[in-house]
């Protein structure tokens, strides 16, 4: 079955800071990778969306990479604001799963952005 | 605007009632998606419905019951046999293996 693992589980930048979020599945027949934001008792926002064909996608200050051979994908966030304070989730689409397209998620990395 | 719409956005219920979780969407997709979202745990699948008048079980299924009587409707019910019903339930739909948009979600919290 997927397993689908984020790291770190939590963490904490001062304003103005690139980084990494980490994101690893260990079955590398997907369809694509997906991240998504939440923010505290809301539903998921899409991200970026990564088809299992391509390498990476940008949007704005965010830049999300897909190795699957490796089975791990990296989500970079360009200059932290305190508005990306948010939990981020890294899900696959598994090719390999007897549910349909349905998504398996990580369990999340806590963002915290310092004033 | 398109979207999904879940109601209610809270819920109480009391041991051994029934209770019905709705979700609309009017983006014309063709699946939809049940997850449960428990404190430090990922998104869970509860069910799902790839077409209309199908679903099937996802990971978690025991205690839970849903229909697809219509397109942009999926409505799930948590039964009384669902021994630990409290969580956030998300629902959620794509077209084929795209963007899967969420709507903001139920938090049912049993008394």
């Amino acid at each position: 079955k997927q397993e689908v693992t984020q790291i770190p589980a939590a963490l904490s930048v001062p304003e103005g800071e690139n980084l990494v979020l980490n994101c690893s599945f260990t079955d590398s027949a997907i369809y694509n990778l997906q991240w998504f934001r939440q923010d505290p008792g809301k539903g998921l926002t899409s991200l970026l969306l990564i088809q299992s064909s391509q390498r990476e996608q940008t949007s704005g200050r965010l830049n999300a990479s897909l190795d699957k051979s490796s089975g791990r994908s990296t989500l970079y966030i360009a200059a932290s604001q305190p508005g990306d304070s948010a939990t981020y989730l890294c899900a696959v689409s598994d090719m390999n799963s007897n549910s349909g397209y349905a998504l398996n998620f990580g369990k999340g990395t806590s963002l915290l952005v310092t004033p | 605007d398109g979207g999904i719409t879940q109601s209610p956005k809270y819920l109480f219920r009391k041991e051994g009632q029934n209770v019905t979780l709705s979700c609309e969407q009017n983006l014309n997709h063709d699946a939809m998606y049940w997850y449960r979202q428990d404190p430090g745990q990922g998104l869970r699948l509860i069910y799902y419905s790839q077409i209309v008048n199908d679903f099937q079980k996802g990971d978690i299924a025991e205690g839970y019951s849903v229909s697809r009587e219509k397109k942009e409707s999926f409505p799930l019910t948590v039964t009384s046999a669902q021994k630990n019903p409290t969580a956030f339930y998300l629902c959620a739909s794509s077209n084929g293996a795209n963007v899967l948009t969420f709507g903001a979600g139920s938090r049912l919290t049993v008394l």
